[in-house]
Order: C-alpha cells, then sequence, then structure tokens
C-alpha cells in the first residue's frame, strides 16, 4: 500500500532563505509523485508532479523537487523564500486507480 | 476554463439536516474525486468516479453519507443525517483519467461545513 510521511508540520523560514520541505513515501510500485499548495480558504494547487521522466522537477513559483529511489524521498524546495510563499504544503502519492494518498501537510511561515 | 466548480462555498446547518454539496467538474474530465478535510484526519480520499460511475466509496465514512454523479458535469455529496462531527472543509476535484495515475487532479474551492 501507498503511503506519504512529510517530516516537520510547521516550518519556519526567513524572507530570502533556503525552504525544504521534507515528503517521505513508502510504494510498491514505481510511484507518481505530487506536491500541491494550500494558500488559506483555497482549494489545493498543483506545483508540480513526478512522473518518471526526470528525477529533478521543477515547478510554479521557484519550486523544485528531486525524487531519490535510494532514500524513498521527494522533498521540495526553493532557494529564496518569497513572504508569498507561506501556506500549507501537501506531498502525494498516486495509488491504485490514480486516487491520491496525502501527507499530513507541512505549514510554511515566512518571517519578514 | 472555469476550473472546478463548488456550492455552496459555505454551509451552516443544524444537526440532523440533510446537507448536499454539489461540484461541477472541468469540461472533458473524466474522472471525479470528493475530500474532506479536517484538523484532525487531514485530507482524506471520500469516493471517486469513472466516467460518472463509482470506482471506491471506501473512504465514505458511514451510511449517512452518498455521492452521485448522474451525468459528466455534475455530481453531489450528501449528508443525511448531519452530525457536528461532519464539520469540515469538502473539496472536489476532477482529472483527465485516473486510471493512469499520473494525472493532475484540478480541486475547487472548497465548502465549508459548519455542523451545529
Amino acid at each position: 500500500a501507498q503511503s506519504v510521511t512529510q517530516l516537520g508540520s510547521h516550518v519556519s523560514v526567513s524572507e530570502g532563505a533556503l525552504v525544504l520541505l521534507r515528503c517521505n513515501y513508502s510504494s510498491s510500485v514505481p510511484p507518481y509523485l505530487f506536491w500541491y499548495v494550500q494558500y488559506p480558504n483555497q482549494g489545493l494547487q498543483l506545483l508540480l508532479k513526478y512522473t518518471s521522466a526526470a528525477t529533478l522537477v521543477k515547478g510554479i513559483n521557484g519550486f523544485e523537487a528531486e525524487f531519490k529511489k535510494s532514500e524513498t524521498s521527494f522533498h521540495l524546495t526553493k532557494p529564496s523564500a518569497h513572504m508569498s510563499d507561506a501556506a500549507e504544503y501537501f506531498c502525494a502519492v498516486s495509488a491504485q486507480g490514480g486516487k491520491l494518498i496525502f501527507g499530513q501537510g507541512t505549514e510554511l511561515s515566512v518571517k519578514p | 476554463d472555469a476550473g472546478v466548480i463548488q456550492s455552496p462555498r459555505h454551509e451552516v446547518t443544524e444537526m440532523g439536516q440533510e446537507v448536499t454539496l454539489r461540484c461541477k467538474p472541468i469540461s472533458g474530465h473524466n474522472s471525479l474525486f470528493w475530500y474532506r478535510q479536517t484538523m484532525m484526519r487531514g485530507l482524506e480520499l471520500l469516493i471517486y468516479f469513472n466516467n460518472n460511475v463509482p470506482i471506491d466509496d471506501s473512504g465514505m465514512p458511514e451510511d449517512r453519507f452518498s455521492a452521485k454523479m448522474p451525468n459528466a458535469s455534475f455530481s453531489t455529496l450528501k449528508i443525511q443525517p448531519s452530525e457536528p462531527r461532519d464539520s469540515a472543509v469538502y473539496f472536489c476535484a476532477s482529472s483527465g483519467t485516473a486510471a493512469s495515475g499520473e494525472e493532475t487532479q484540478y480541486f475547487g474551492p472548497g465548502t465549508r461545513l459548519l455542523v451545529l
């Protein structure tokens, strides 16, 4: 069965600092992996996804994630945080039939 | 494209009342998903449809919950009778097809339900 673990329910960084949000997955088959962002009182929006084409995936708003099979990880990074990046971030793995299994989410705060 | 449309955006009701949440998926999408988001349990898949047919309803909490998709452009999630523990944000999402697994799911803005 597929599962996702996000390490750290809250992450706080200073504006301009590196953003690193951690995600580890468990999957019995080659996984499809996703990062979604949720701004307050809004639905989820896709940041990026891994579908086995390339291990380093670039997404919107300057985010990227690297798929590491040996570590079963798919961590999300951004070199320089902006205030507008403050939101909740969800990692997800695609399970049988295409349904998504989500992690518990990581709330990112950006300090001025 | 207007994206996934959900109504109402907010619903406040009293325990025991029937609640109906509505969703219009993106035109041309074949798969539709209903999720529930709470602080305690995070994001949970309740049910999903492929080509208007329910494929997996294992996430539906109990018989008080039911979902229908009478056509490709409309789905409902009904709670009858509602209970305070049903208070949550309910999201609808759609994708081109669920079968491949790599399709992006597009989420609606959600319905915030409060059961008093």
